[in-house]
């Protein structure tokens, strides 16, 4: 079967660095996608990674390891305004994208 | 800017009704996808479309189904709305399979 999992809440205080964790089993595997959502409002795109490897982009980075079926979104200089939940979704071969339940964060000062 | 709009923020209806969703993307996108997000689960995929007139089923199909005339224009049916099916619903499109997905506001459906 298909799975993606990712821990439900995590907590940080502002300026810290956090890194929320992805593990996923699919039935192939074509991407992975990293979504920020803030509470009402629809998700967003953070990033995508297809070959092992970090890819960074501003205060935001992601890994990705396909042997290891993992992936995490490393979040620095934490502000308030990344309190959000973060999606971790995995595209398998031969279908749509799968998301992960998502990991609510929430940024203290 | 790309945009996909969807019919409506919040609606209200009655066990039994016709329900439409309608989401428009204006980005010439191929793909077009309808989920319903719930507390503790996540988002879950109903419909998925690749072309005009063609439809595949998600995880949930149960009790919707979709209809794709035009390329910019999915819309999702529940056709006999019922209070299991109160949630939030989001319709995204993407350009090709590992196209990042574009979402929509959301619709909130209460099904009383």
């Amino acid at each position: 079967g298909q799975n993606i999992d990712q821990p439900t809440e995590m907590t940080a205080t502002e300026g810290a660095i956090v890194q929320i964790n992805c593990t996923y089993q699919t039935s192939g595997f074509n991407g992975l996608f990293w979504y920020q959502q803030h509470a009402g409002e629809a998700p967003t795109f953070l990033s995508y990674n297809v070959l092992d490897g970090l890819e960074e982009k501003g205060r935001f980075s992601s890994f990705l390891s396909r042997s290891k079926g993992y992936s995490y979104l490393l979040l620095k200089e934490l502000q308030m305004k990344d309190s959000a939940s973060y999606l971790c979704a995995v595209l398998p071969a031969g279908t749509a994208l799968i998301f992960g339940k998502g990991t609510t964060l929430s940024v203290s000062s | 800017d790309v945009k996909v709009t969807q019919s409506s923020r919040y609606l209200v209806k009655r066990t039994g009704e016709k329900v439409f969703l309608e989401c428009v993307q204006d980005m010439d996108h191929e793909n077009m996808f309808w989920y319903r997000q719930d507390p503790g689960l996540g988002l879950r995929l109903i419909y998925f479309s690749y072309d005009v007139k063609m439809k595949e089923k998600g995880d949930i199909p149960e009790g919707y189904s979709v209809s794709r005339e035009k390329k910019e224009r999915f819309s999702l049916i529940l056709e006999s709305a019922s209070t299991n099916q109160t949630s939030m619903y989001l319709c995204a499109s993407a350009r090709g399979r590992e196209g990042e997905q574009f979402f929509g506001p959301g619709t909130r459906l209460t099904v009383l």
